[in-house]
């Protein structure tokens, strides 16, 4: 089973909005990511958490605020997003750091901010 | 600066033919490739991936053949078939950076009937 499930499908929210992404795995995976993708790019990696603990954070303005919970759960969590900020984010979750390894990825969420 | 690329930004091939999805690469430290089949609207699908210890692995349907001198892959699909139909990505990563995949610009694959 390589199943990553990420909450809400499709989120609309207002600039002034607080909203949360959520992802969960249960492969026992530790290593947890979290892309963002606009249309007709690829995806860009924004954070990755290892062991529970944030690992990378690709410069991302703080507006976006990940989370995880525990080593199945990952969180982002929106305030004050802009119109740009309008994508489909993707979560993902790999055996765990050191060795070369492979990323499964969720079904994404589709963010719109008005 | 692009370091993984896809230079066709799309592929038609009749059914039961062979596919060839290319992407080279110049960061001479990846030394893991991975290809991503990716739907409108959801997240990429794990196909196949190689080692740079190998320079061919084999899935079903699917090859990806690496040449490193050329720092060069490519991803067979044979015979294609209609549900090939999606928007192919190379990824690559490297020793040290194994958390980090590097992603090409996608070719969109149509298998026509």
């Amino acid at each position: 089973d390589t199943e990553v499930t990420q909450t809400p499908k499709h989120l609309v929210m207002g600039m002034t909005n607080k909203k949360s992404l959520k992802c969960e795995q249960h492969m026992g995976h530790r290593a947890m990511y979290w892309y963002k993708q606009k249309a007709k790019k690829p995806p860009e990696l924004m954070f990755v958490y290892s062991y529970e603990k944030l690992s990378i954070n690709e410069s991302v303005p703080s507006r976006f605020s990940p989370e995880c919970p525990n080593s199945s759960l990952l969180n982002l969590h929106l305030h004050a997003l802009q119109p740009e900020d309008s994508a489909l984010y993707l979560c993902a979750s790999s055996h765990g750091p050191g060795a070369v390894e492979t990323q499964y990825f969720g079904p994404g969420t589709r963010l719109l901010v008005l | 600066d692009q370091q993984v690329k896809q230079n066709s930004p799309s592929l038609s091939v009749q059914e039961g033919r062979i596919s060839i999805l290319n992407c080279d690469y110049t960061n001479s430290m990846f030394d893991y490739f991975l290809w991503y089949k990716k739907y409108p609207a959801e997240g990429p699908t794990f196909l196949i991936s190689i080692s740079s210890i190998k320079d061919k692995n084999e899935d079903g349907r699917f090859t990806v053949f690496l040449n490193k001198s050329a720092k060069h892959l490519s991803l067979h699909i044979v015979p294609s078939q209609p549900g090939d139909s999606a928007v192919y990505f190379c990824a690559a990563s490297g020793t040290g950076t194994a958390s980090k995949l590097t992603f090409g610009t996608g070719t969109r694959l149509q298998v026509t009937l």
